[in-house]
């Protein structure tokens, strides 16, 4: 069975400090990890995968397999960033399955 | 359309009513998923269709759902004789393809609240 683990549910940092918000998951296969985001009043929407190794809105994760471990980070956060934010897990079933989510707020 | 349609936005019912939740996917996209996002739960994977058929309906809670595609677009999700722990947002969710590398698209949900 797979798993994807958010340990924090709220997180809330100061506007410039660094973020990370972590997340962990357990699959026997080769895992697929993706970072969704959801900002108030606004649709559940994609910021990045693991995959394309790509950095969106200053955010970077890198997958650790050995922690099995997809962190989310951010050098210096903005009031913006303030949002829900789910780690979820695609398997080769095509079976995406999400973390409890984690709301992070961003104080000015 | 320019993206995933769910209607009604919001349903308020009574319990013991029956509900028809409907999706209008992104045109073209041949997966669909539901997932119900409750308070302090996160996403919980409800199904999924890949053209009219669901191979995974392990994720429905119990019998009084149920879910149906057709014609490989619009998808209504049932829930029958409703109680009050339903109450949630139901959301809807497309891709283009199956497969591990087309991520999801999102509806904005329906709200339904079970009194």
């Amino acid at each position: 069975a797979q798993r994807v683990t958010q340990p924090e549910k709220l997180l809330s940092v100061f506007k410039g400090a660094p973020v990370e918000l972590k997340c962990n998951y357990s699959y026997s296969g080769s895992p697929e990890l993706f970072w969704y985001v959801q900002y108030s009043r606004q649709r559940l929407q994609l910021l990045l995968r693991h995959i394309s190794r790509e950095s969106i809105k200053g955010f970077t994760a890198d997958l650790n397999k050995g922690e099995t471990s997809f962190h989310l980070k951010k050098p210096f956060a903005q009031e913006e960033d303030s949002a829900m934010y789910y780690c979820a897990l695609h398997n080769a079933g095509n079976m995406l399955t999400f973390g409890g989510g984690t709301r992070l707020m961003v104080k000015p | 359309g320019a993206g995933v349609s769910q209607s009604p936005s919001n349903k308020v019912t009574e319990k013991g009513k029956d509900v028809e939740l409907r999706c209008d996917p992104i045109s073209g996209h041949t997966a669909l998923y539901w997932y119900r996002q409750s308070l302090g739960q996160g996403l919980e994977f409800l199904i999924y269709f890949q053209g009219n058929s669901a191979p995974d309906k392990s994720g429905l809670p119990s019998d009084r759902f149920s879910a149906e595609r057709t014609g490989g677009s619009v998808s209504t999700l049932t829930i029958q004789r409703t109680q009050q722990e339903d109450s949630a947002v139901y959301l809807c969710a497309s891709s283009l393809f199956r497969g591990r590398n087309s991520p999801l698209h999102f509806g904005n949900g329906t709200r339904l609240t079970v009194t």
